[in-house]
């Protein structure tokens, strides 16, 4: 079956580390996004990208990284510089006519816990 | 960022009573799509409405989008236990989607 894949679900940091959250899709899709959640709020938008090799900052960008070698991964960087990065992360992805069109299909998330 | 708002922002209902959440939007919208969002769970699409004053249903739930196109909203009826969960409404930006703040909907059977 088709889908995205995230891992790990739960992931523990100590203060001053980076951190890799691993997304990956075989839907075929060519744009993917990255989102954050706070408990009991909605959904802020931290990167996307619309092709393999380009990617673009969303609201909240300040403090992660991403890349996007292949059109089915794109991996998320918590970087030591955010300040407060415990929160829910979702992975998305849309078909080429975008979000507009066909709406998101989002992966089951990184619980990421500073320590 | 443009913002969508929704309102309430929890709503406990008992099992059988209707529900109804409403999402605003300063401007105008070309779509909004809807999302449910189970505890512990993750987003999941459930609607898109396009036409300015277009209604959609779903077994028990009904979808409208303003004449305007700036606001929607959706109502469920006779809730059940298994409609738990937040819901959220998404404008379409260029790239992107803009997620509303969401409605925690606890159900008390």
């Amino acid at each position: 079956d088709g889908g995205i894949t995230q891992s790990p679900k739960y992931l523990f940091r100590k203060e001053g580390q980076n951190v890799t959250l691993s997304c990956e899709q075989n839907l075929n899709h060519d744009a993917m996004y990255w989102y954050r959640q706070d408990p009991g709020q909605g959904l802020r938008l931290i990167y996307y990208s619309q092709i393999v090799n380009d990617f673009q900052k969303g609201d909240i960008a300040e403090g992660y990284s991403v890349s996007r070698e292949k059109k089915e991964s794109f991996p998320l960087t918590v970087t030591s510089a955010q300040k407060n990065p415990t929160a829910f992360y979702l992975c998305a992805s849309s078909n080429r006519q975008g979000p507009a069109n066909y709406g998101y299909t989002f992966g089951s998330g990184t619980r990421l816990t500073v320590v | 960022g443009q913002q969508v708002m929704q309102i309430p922002q929890y709503q406990h209902v008992q099992e059988g009573e209707d529900f109804t959440t409403y999402c605003n939007s300063s401007t105008t919208l070309s779509n909004i799509q809807w999302y449910k969002q189970r505890p512990g769970g993750h987003p999941v699409f459930l609607i898109q409405l396009v036409k300015s004053g277009e209604v959609k249903k779903q077994k028990r739930l009904t979808f409208q989008f303003g004449e305007a196109k700036k606001n929607s909203s959706l109502h469920i009826t006779a809730t059940q236990t298994t409609d738990v969960g937040a819901y959220f409404c998404a404008g379409a930006g260029a790239n992107n989607l803009f997620f509303g703040t969401g409605t925690r909907l606890t159900v008390i059977p």
